[in-house]
């Protein structure tokens, strides 16, 4: 079965300090990779995704991935955590090249970035 | 620039009372979705649409009825609010032609079935 897993649940880091947050998947094909995050009370917001090329794509924040096809992950990074990235964050892929009808989502990864 | 609109934000419900969550977005985006996030649970697809008259199930549409009459609107319905459709629900469009799989989320909507 197809399937998206961000193996921690959460995630502390001290401010100033780089983070990262994990996400490997299990599916056929070449998918596209997304990350999303959500503050308290509020929607999802896209940070970033992979297509092809570079295996490290930069998105919204400060925030970037990396794209392991070998190892099959697409863990999310920043060099230096801000209190405010205070978050969720949900690993999603799509398995069938861009049909995001199929959207396959992480179960999440709480960040507290503490001061 | 309003984005994806839901209504309402909150709606506490009786057993076996019916409601719509009202959706609309401004984007003239194509594809439309609903989705509830549970705790522990992550989301789940319940409905979406690629067009104006066209629906389909996503992973757990049951209890839910959805139309798509225009390209700006999408609503949810509950016919027979069940204490399992406790969540927070979220609309989100996403543009057809771009294929980036990049969707736009509304504030969602918190639903409480007593």
């Amino acid at each position: 079965a197809q399937s998206v897993a961000q193996p921690e649940d959460q995630v502390n880091v001290a401010e100033g300090n780089p983070l990262t947050v994990k996400c490997t998947y299990s599916v056929s094909g070449n998918p596209y990779l997304f990350w999303y995050v959500q503050y308290p009370n509020r929607g999802l917001q896209f940070l970033l995704k992979y297509i092809t090329g570079d295996n490290l794509v930069k998105g919204s924040y400060g925030f970037e991935a990396e794209f392991n096809k070998s190892q099959t992950s697409f863990h999310l990074k920043k060099p230096s955590a801000l209190v405010s990235d205070s978050a969720l964050y949900f690993c999603a892929v799509s398995p069938n090249a861009g049909n995001n009808r199929k959207l396959i989502w992480g179960l999440g990864t709480s960040l507290a970035v503490n001061p | 620039n309003a984005g994806v609109t839901q209504t309402p934000k909150f709606q506490v419900l009786k057993t076996g009372q019916s409601m719509t969550l009202q959706c609309a977005q401004d984007m003239n985006h194509e594809y439309m979705s609903w989705y509830r996030q549970d705790p522990g649970m992550g989301l789940r697809l319940i409905h979406y649409s690629v067009g104006a008259g066209i629906t389909d199930q996503g992973e757990v549409p049951n209890g839910y009825n959805v139309s798509r009459s225009t390209t700006e609107d999408f609503p949810l319905r509950l016919l027979s609010a069940a204490p399992s459709q406790t969540s927070v629900y979220f609309c989100a469009s996403s543009s057809k032609s771009g294929l980036t799989g990049e969707l736009f989320f509304g504030e969602g909507s918190r639903l409480t079935v007593l």
